[in-house]
Parts: structure tokens; sequence; C-alpha cells
């Protein structure tokens, strides 16, 4: 089954760009999707197909895709963004990567 | 604005069948696809399934055998049931709606806030 690798903690200055990636093998042929997941909370569609946002999320939310490597970046980066992120691609169902916990400073 | 709400036991004991319930407001449950999702306590996101409002279904392997998801279109709901439950099944599980196709994969681009079904006797 398809694996997909983040790591685990992600540390941005507040104001700065946080980028969180998402490895697997030859990821760039698939759409990747990006949630937010707050504490105590269900999990918020933020990046669709690799680059689309959805109604409401902020444009300081930008995703790529190519190659092994999808990433998920957040411009100026506020405290309102310590979440966990997961992204996940659908390989004749639903992946997950394990989750990357943003701390911002 | 397309609501979700789910609904059922937040206890269930080990060998039993936890059955849980979604019920779609303010749109048809006839146009998407539903999903379910869950997570383990303090743990990463895992795919349970999803069902397409053709009423075709996909379950992730490794529960496919306990797992059931199935729409009650007149009710606009559709359900979860995993039989034989055991404490490794205790977990946070999320109703979702999906979207997507076969030729592009899908996603879930709405989740409800989850249940707490904890697995214990």
């Amino acid at each position: 089954s398809f694996e997909l690798t983040q790591p685990l903690s992600v540390t941005v200055a507040l104001g700065q760009t946080a980028t969180i990636t998402c490895g697997g093998n030859n990821i760039g042929g698939k759409n990747v999707h990006w949630y937010q997941q707050r504490p105590g909370q269900a999990p918020v569609l933020v990046i669709y197909r690799d680059t689309n946002r959805p109604s409401g999320i902020p444009e300081r939310f930008s995703g790529s895709n190519s190659g092994n490597t999808a990433t998920l970046t957040i411009t100026g980066a506020q405290a309102g963004d310590e979440a966990d992120y997961y992204c996940q691609v659908w390989d004749s169902g639903m992946v997950f990567g394990g989750g990357s916990k943003l701390t911002v400073l | 604005q397309m609501q979700l709400q789910e609904s059922g036991p937040g206890l269930v004991k080990p060998s039993e069948t936890l059955s849980l319930t979604c019920t779609v407001s303010g749109g048809s449950i006839s146009n998407f696809h539903w999903g379910w999702i869950r997570q383990s306590p303090g743990k990463g996101l895992e795919w349970i399934g999803f069902i397409s409002y053709t009423g075709n279904s996909n379950y992730n392997p490794s529960l496919k055998s306990r797992v059931t998801i199935s729409l009650d279109t007149p009710n606009n709901q559709f359900s979860l049931t995993l039989k034989s439950v055991t404490a490794v099944d205790t977990a946070v599980y999320y109703c979702a709606r999906v979207f997507g196709r076969d030729s592009s994969g899908y996603y879930a681009d709405y989740w409800v806030r989850g249940t707490l079904v904890t697995v214990s006797s």
C-alpha cells in the first residue's frame, strides 16, 4: 500500500513561512490533499488536488506537488495556525500521512 | 449550508457491534459520496470507507470484513456498523462528505465533529 511520510513536528516563528512536507513514491503523480486539525476539533480541508484552496481558507495556505514530495506552505504563519496537518492521497482508498504538528512561536 | 450530525453510543462492549449514524441537513444525500474516518486517541487518521450516492461502497481492506456503510436516502442519513469490536477500535469516529471521482481520487471536503467510541466492558 502507498505510504506517506511527514515530519512529526514543524516549528515556525510568528509571521514567518512554514513548510510541511509529505513524501511518497512518485507522489507527484497523485492528487494530494491537506487537512488542518486543531486540538479537539474535526479536520478541515485546507488544500485539495495539490494546489486548490476551498472557499474560506486564507490565501496564506498554498500547496505544491512534484516528484516524491508534496508541500504545504503557510506564508505569514499566525498563532491560530497551530495545529496538526495531515496529507492524504487516494490509492484504492484514502491514505493519510502520519501528521505534522505545527508550532508557532 | 450543509450540516452533518452524528449520533450513536459512546460505549460499546467487546465483541459487540458499533453503530453510528450521520444525519445530513441543508442538502440532499443523493448528490454526494459519504464516508467514515476514525482517529485513535493521540494517533493519526484512519480511513474506514465511503459509500457513493449510487450505493456503491469502498472499504479499508484492513476493516472490510467487519464494516458496512449504508445509505438511508428517505431520511437523509448514512450509517456505519463495525462488528466484533475490540479495544483497538476505540477511537473518535468522524463522518464526512467525500468528493471526487474514480479517475482522480477522493477526499473528504467536509467533516463533522466526531464521536468518541470506547470499547470496554
